[in-house]
């Protein structure tokens, strides 16, 4: 089993709806990421939790530490947010290691 | 500040060769990683350090070497390629520690013949 999971694996929805992307993991954590990759490939940072929720713009990142899961929120969808979406947890152990979700990928139709 | 740069951006070897992808980074960051993308596997750590002399391994090490002699440099060096590891290979900086943004090179992509 994936120590990080993501769901949905695929999203397609239409331009202007509200978008829920999920991750859930199951080891301990220090901090949660999550990563947008444009399909030409470029990787960037969007949020990093250690609790609660941020918000940037129409993005909104939520976790939960004692069920051990994070939202990804996308407001008002635009065919620009069509990427996949990373999650990734850093290790709370000594190694300090970050390990990766295998993503979303999200399409907006116009 | 030039960021995470990596060279190259591609490369064809073939089975046996070696190479070496180059990782530099010019933010005084301690932490820096080297990941590979497959299609469908998401990505894996290779190896990653914590500072300039200390690298220690990832998920998928085999195959694979590093040495972090400087703060800004992480080499990742293939001793003998093999058609496994075809791949898009990623290196990423970041400060040490829990709450630091992680900041990712562009990205090399390797085939291996």
């Amino acid at each position: 089993k994936n120590e990080v999971e993501q769901s949905p694996q695929n999203l397609t929805a239409q331009e202007g709806e509200f978008i829920t992307i999920n991750c859930s993991y199951s080891v301990g954590i220090s901090a949660l990421h999550w990563l947008q990759q444009h399909p030409g490939g470029g990787i960037v940072s969007l949020f990093m939790l250690s609790s609660g929720k941020k918000k940037h713009g129409r993005l909104i990142a939520t976790i939960n530490i004692q069920e051990k899961h994070s939202s990804l929120h996308i407001t008002a969808s635009h065919p620009r947010d069509s990427a996949v979406y990373i999650c990734a947890v850093r290790s709370g152990s000594r190694d300090d290691k970050i390990i990766f979700g295998k993503g979303t990928r999200l399409h907006i139709l116009p | 500040n030039a960021g995470v740069t990596q060279t190259p951006k591609f490369q064809v070897l073939k089975t046996g060769q070696s190479m070496t992808l180059q990782c530099a980074q010019d933010m005084n960051h301690e932490y820096m990683s080297w990941y590979r993308q497959d299609p469908g596997m998401g990505l894996r750590l290779i190896h990653y350090s914590v500072g300039a002399g200390i690298t220690d391994q990832g998920e998928v090490p085999n195959g694979y070497n590093v040495s972090r002699s400087t703060t800004e440099d992480f080499p990742l060096r293939l001793l003998s390629a093999a058609p496994s590891q075809t791949s898009v290979y990623f290196c990423a900086s970041g400060l040490a520690g829990t709450w630091n943004e992680q900041f990712f090179g562009p990205g090399t992509r390797l085939t291996v013949l």
